[in-house]
């Protein structure tokens, strides 16, 4: 089961800052924090990761909260062409060569609509 | 920027043929993912190669499923004798996944999906 909890729908008009929240009380030391996008028919698009520290790149923000419970994905400037379901994921370290867990464990995200 | 790429993209058959989608990832990748996705849902994971071996497989795969990636390149998802319920998307996704000696992460890139239509 995913270890993750998201509103299962949310508006932002746009232009405006999409903040689409995640909670994960469980994360244990070791975990990362990953989000994907998917627009529809699409295979899944990665947005960003982080483990502790916020993170930010040219698509978003990432805000994780000091314990570590829960974090938030931001937008700055939401476009229509971000409408999608957003999946907050979170995944134990692979190790090297030879470990297991590599793999994702999706909920069923966030579907972020973006009006005009 | 050649991204990962699965062919075919879509593909319609009827129930108890067997059908072969391939994945090719993006060069250079050491680590091979094989996703399931139908209606309404999140992907789900079927199994993970490591260069050639093939590392973990979910108890989704089962025995009318195999997955080859011979030479740690591309790699081939087999299902033998379909059913109506393996109709869906089925998702390929790669990474780069470091050989040091300490946990690290892996960023996994996914391809476009073939979606499976079994009449």
């Amino acid at each position: 089961d995913a270890k993750t909890t998201q509103p299962p729908s949310m508006d932002c008009a746009e232009g405006r800052a999409a903040n689409l929240p995640c909670n994960h009380s469980t994360i244990s030391g070791n975990e990362y924090v990953y989000w994907y996008r998917q627009i529809h028919s699409q295979g899944p698009q990665y947005i960003i990761h982080g483990l502790k520290n916020n993170e930010t790149n040219e698509m978003a923000s990432l805000i994780i909260t000091e314990d570590r419970k829960s974090s938030t994905l931001i937008l700055p400037h939401a476009t229509l062409r971000d409408t999608a379901v957003y999946y907050c994921i979170v995944r134990v370290g692979v190790r090297n060569y030879g470990g297991s867990q590599g793999n994702l464990i999706f909920g069923k995200g966030t579907k972020l609509s973006v009006k005009p | 920027d050649t991204g990962v790429s699965q062919d075919p993209r879509h593909k319609i058959t009827k129930r108890g043929q067997n059908v072969t989608f391939r994945c090719d990832p993006i060069s250079e990748h050491n680590r091979l993912y094989w996703y399931r996705q139908t209606l309404g849902q999140g992907p789900e994971f079927l199994t993970y190669f490591q260069n050639e071996a093939q590392l973990e497989k979910s108890r989704l795969l089962s025995d009318r499923f195999s997955a080859e990636r011979p030479k740690g390149s591309f790699s081939t998802l087999e299902i033998q004798r379909t059913e109506q319920g393996d109709s869906a998307m089925y998702l390929c996704a790669s990474s780069l996944a470091g050989l040091a000696e300490t946990s690290s992460t892996d960023t996994q890139y996914f391809g476009p999906g073939t979606r499976l239509t079994v009449l």
